[in-house]
């Protein structure tokens, strides 16, 4: 079945600890995406990419590493130097048709918890 | 720039209409969408409609596009216990990110 999947679905983190969480697609979708919410509220976008090797910062970046090498993954570092990281992560992709992207798939989300 | 805004909060009572609105600012927009999420879970793509639209109906679900106004607007008829969720509209035009609203939950009392 073609489907985005993240794992894992909770994650646990000390206080100074990078963590990798993962996302990957089998959809041969071009752009990925991921985003950040807290309880309560909407999406925040950390990083996206349009195709692989280029990625771009989104609105909250800082603290957050990513890395596209293959079209499949979009994995997403979260460094110590996030200074709230405690929160739900998405990660979406979306296909090029008619010169445009277009509606974005998304995983089911990694809860990142600092403990 | 582009943004996406939504009313926070809407309650209904069980076989009620519901109407959750949206209004976005980048005339550019060539794909509007709805999503719904649920407790814990990511977003589910509902429906979505093309910005040379006016509507679009799928089962219960209603969606109205005013280009000029810049207004969308997703109707549920008949709403149930399990349409409780979240719901967030969302924009996109060439190639760039698609951008989303603040998400409207959405009470459904029985």
């Amino acid at each position: 079945d073609g489907g985005i999947t993240q794992s894992p679905k909770y994650l646990f983190r000390k206080e100074g600890q990078n963590v990798t969480l993962s996302c990957e697609q089998n959809l041969n979708h071009d752009a990925m995406y991921w985003y950040r919410q807290d309880p309560g509220q909407g999406l925040r976008l950390i990083y996206y990419s349009q195709i692989v090797n280029d990625f771009q910062k989104g609105d909250i970046a800082e603290g957050y590493s990513v890395s596209r090498e293959k079209k499949e993954s979009f994995p997403l570092t979260v460094t110590s130097a996030q200074k709230n990281p405690t929160a739900f992560y998405l990660c979406a992709s979306s296909i090029r048709r008619d010169r445009q992207n277009t509606e974005a798939f998304f995983g089911q989300g990694t809860r990142l918890t600092v403990v | 720039g582009e943004d996406v805004e939504q009313s926070l909060f809407l309650s209904v009572r069980e076989g009620d209409s519901s109407v959750i609105n949206c209004t976005y600012t980048d005339s550019s927009s060539t794909y509007l969408y709805w999503y719904k999420q649920e407790p814990g879970a990511g977003l589910q793509l509902l429906t979505y409609i093309f910005s040379n639209m006016d509507m679009k109906q799928d089962q219960r679900l209603t969606v109205l596009l005013n280009k000029k106004d810049k207004h969308l607007s997703l109707r549920i008829a008949d709403t149930q216990t399990g349409d409780s969720a979240i719901y967030f509209c969302a924009e996109s035009w060439g190639y760039q990110k698609v951008t989303f609203g603040t998400g409207t939950k959405l009470q459904v009392i029985p």
